[in-house]
């Protein structure tokens, strides 16, 4: 099967400009995550997705960050404005089963932010 | 609230040494744990899992096993090779029911042939 495809693969914007990420999850997988990766550190979740439904966004910074999934497939995430303290790695992820908590999830690439 | 603790990196051993990766956890309730692995340009992709305690996870030759008494879940293999040179995190889920990954800050580990 086909992975979970992010884009784009890097981005270098200014402080203060708005950037967004994409992500397509593998096919028939209705659960989506976007984790993000500080230098060094493991990823944190920011928003989960069932279907189209966000299920927990507790950590998301809703000040700036935002996040949709129309139609329960493909995900973008926004960041507006961006901060110096945004850069860091992106991630997404999806899983097939809704409600299994060791269902395992798979992880795209990720997108690396450099906000300068 | 729930937490991961690795062991500190870098890690570097030779070629065919035995490897031990350190993780303990803090959570209520019965996690399921987690070893997922980050290669060089690559994502993170999981390696082997537990669900329960005393299960045994395996993969790839590397094992883990869920101690409930000690809350770790050690990672280990006897015989490494320059293949194994990646990240590696240690992971719960499942806490209350809620399927969201808690991670470990990883560990980096380098293999010398």
């Amino acid at each position: 099967e086909a992975g979970v495809v992010q884009s784009p693969r890097y981005k270098i914007i200014e402080k203060k400009q708005p950037v967004a990420f994409w992500c397509n999850p593998i096919s028939g997988h209705n659960t989506l995550y976007w984790y993000r990766q500080n230098l060094g550190q493991g990823p944190e979740l920011l928003i989960r997705y069932e279907n189209e439904e966000a299920v927990d966004d507790s950590q998301l910074p809703k000040d700036r960050f935002s996040a949709e999934r129309l139609k329960g497939v493909d995900s973008t995430l926004k960041i507006q404005p961006a901060e110096l303290g945004d850069s860091a790695v992106y991630l997404c992820a999806s899983s097939r089963e809704q409600g299994v908590s060791n269902s395992p999830l798979h992880f795209g690439n990720g997108t690396r932010l450099t906000v300068t | 609230g729930n937490s991961v603790t690795q062991m500190e990196g870098p890690v570097t051993l030779s070629e065919e040494a035995f490897l031990t990766i350190n993780c303990t956890y803090t959570a209520t309730g019965y996690p399921s744990l987690f070893w997922y692995v980050q290669y060089p340009g690559e994502g993170l992709q999981l390696l082997l899992k537990a669900t329960k305690a005393d299960d045994k996870g395996s993969n790839k030759g590397f094992e883990a096993t869920y101690r409930k008494e000690t809350t770790s879940f050690h990672l280990e293999k006897g015989s490494v090779q320059v293949s194994d040179s990646a990240v590696y995190f240690c992971a719960l889920s499942g806490i209350q029911g809620a399927q969201k990954l808690v991670f470990g800050q990883g560990t980096r580990l380098t293999i010398n042939p």
